[in-house]
């Protein structure tokens, strides 16, 4: 089973909306990742977030991290068609050495 | 540039065959992964290596192979024991301890049976 799990699966909004997307987890964590896909491409690293932070910002990016809840957020303001992709949280465990991938929110912005 | 670069961007393989999927980074990273998309879903690991001629096995390994003899590249082979290998492959990179550091992936390989 996967380590974080991706809410909503998917998301429609309109150009300029704000977008916001959970990630949950089941084990204790070293960092979360948040990571995109556009369509048929690699991923590309947004933000990582480690387990004594609680909110990170990167551009139009705020990521955070509850680990009390063992949750995360990623909310993208002022969205543009261009942020259409797919969001994927990752976490390395606190004991591992490897990531774990969620199954990813696909996000659809609307111009 | 710097990166990472997998070909083909697609591979047919037939019943009973073995295929390789390559890649390559000139990133100097140590720490090289291989994943498995399939539709609509997340990525799991099937291997990855930490030091040229070491790897390990990830979550998902049955009916794959690799090697790591050069620093920059990383095969991933599908043997024939791979039943339902139709998938979106990615390879990616690190520089660092294994996960500690963000990821680099490449472009990826579609791999379809037929």
């Amino acid at each position: 089973s996967q380590q974080g799990e991706e809410d909503p699966q998917a998301l429609s909004i309109q150009e300029g909306e704000n977008a916001t997307m959970n990630c949950s987890y089941k084990t204790s964590i070293n960092n979360l990742q948040w990571y995109r896909q556009n369509s048929g491409r690699g991923l590309v690293h947004l933000i990582l977030i480690r387990s004594n932070e609680r909110e990170k910002h990167s551009g139009r990016l705020r990521v955070t991290l509850d680990t009390s809840k063992k949750s995360s957020s990623l909310l993208i303001t002022a969205s543009r068609a261009a942020d259409t992709a797919s969001y994927f949280c990752a976490t390395r465990g606190a004991a591992g050495n490897k990531l774990t991938f969620g199954g990813g929110t696909r996000v659809l912005v609307k111009p | 540039d710097g990166g990472i670069t997998q070909s083909p961007k697609y591979l047919f393989r037939k019943e009973g065959q073995n295929v390789t999927l390559s890649c390559e980074q000139n990133l100097n990273h140590d720490a090289m992964y291989w994943y498995r998309q399939d539709p609509g879903q997340g990525l799991r690991l099937i291997y990855y290596s930490q030091i040229v001629n070491d790897f390990q096995k990830g979550d998902i390994a049955e009916g794959y192979s690799v090697s790591r003899e050069k620093k920059e590249s990383f095969p991933l082979t599908v043997t024939s024991a791979q039943k339902n290998p139709t998938a979106f492959y990615l390879c990616a990179s690190t520089n660092g301890g294994i996960g500690e550091e963000t990821q680099y992936f490449g472009p990826g390989t579609r791999l379809l049976v037929l």
